[in-house]
């Protein structure tokens, strides 16, 4: 059974870089069509594409986003990860890594999430 | 800017059918965005719904159905329960690997 687990400080200063890791158990992350994505949701507000990469390791970015965020992807830790560069306050949210499917879907399966606060 | 629309809030009275609409500010949603639906309850991840317009995801009832009805995608609950009160999102998928979120409804049964 498929299962998605982020992990990563829970707090990040103003200026710094957020490094997040989503866990892949169940199945590979390189398995053809998959793609696995980050998508985060501000305290109190909704759902927020964040970026997606491919199961052969294409990114693809939330253009308001893209100069500030590289999605990667290990095959031998069976691990996806999100960086977001230059953070402030309005970074602060609740993160999510998901499982997608092609062009079908952004995020089939979704992990728990984990909140990030930007502060000082 | 091309934004996903939703109805803010809506509600239904238990046993009813709502009906809740994904929209675009410019041009009509078509099977070719492959409209998502997510349920999300206060402090739980989403729960996908629906992808591809009307493809049910694994477990959930079939009173849960997408379409598009109009120039909108559509998400149908028919037999409206009260654990169904919930957060519900669209999402749309506008090219390039880029997928755009709704601003989400909120429905209340009553």
């Amino acid at each position: 059974q498929l299962q998605l687990q982020e992990s990563g400080p829970g707090l990040v200063k103003p200026s710094e870089t957020l490094s997040l890791t989503c866990t892949v158990s169940g199945v590979s992350v390189s398995t053809n069509n998959y793609y696995w994505g980050w998508i985060r949701q501000s305290p109190g507000k909704g759902l927020d594409y964040i970026g997606i990469i491919s199961y052969s390791g294409i990114p693809y970015y939330n253009p308001s986003l893209k100069s500030r965020v590289t999605i990667s992807i290990d095959t031998s830790k069976n691990q996806f990860s999100l960086r977001l560069s230059s953070v402030t306050a309005a970074d602060t949210a609740l993160y999510f890594c998901a499982r997608g499917l092609g062009g079908d879907s952004v995020a089939l399966s979704w992990g728990q999430g984990t909140l990030v606060t930007v502060s000082s | 800017q091309t934004v996903v629309t939703q109805e803010p809030s809506f509600s239904v009275s238990p046993g009813g059918t709502v009906t809740l609409t994904c929209g675009l500010t410019s041009g009509s949603v078509s099977t070719n965005f492959y409209p998502s639906w997510y349920q999300q309850t206060p402090g739980q991840s989403p729960r996908t719904l629906i992808h591809n317009t009307n493809v049910r995801s694994s477990g959930v009832p079939d009173r849960f159905s997408g379409s598009i009805l109009g120039n909108k995608a559509a998400l149908t609950i028919t037999g409206a329960q009260a654990d169904d009160e919930s957060d519900y999102y669209c999402v749309l998928f506008m090219g390039g690997g880029i997928w755009v979120f709704g601003g989400g409804t909120k429905l209340t049964v009553l």
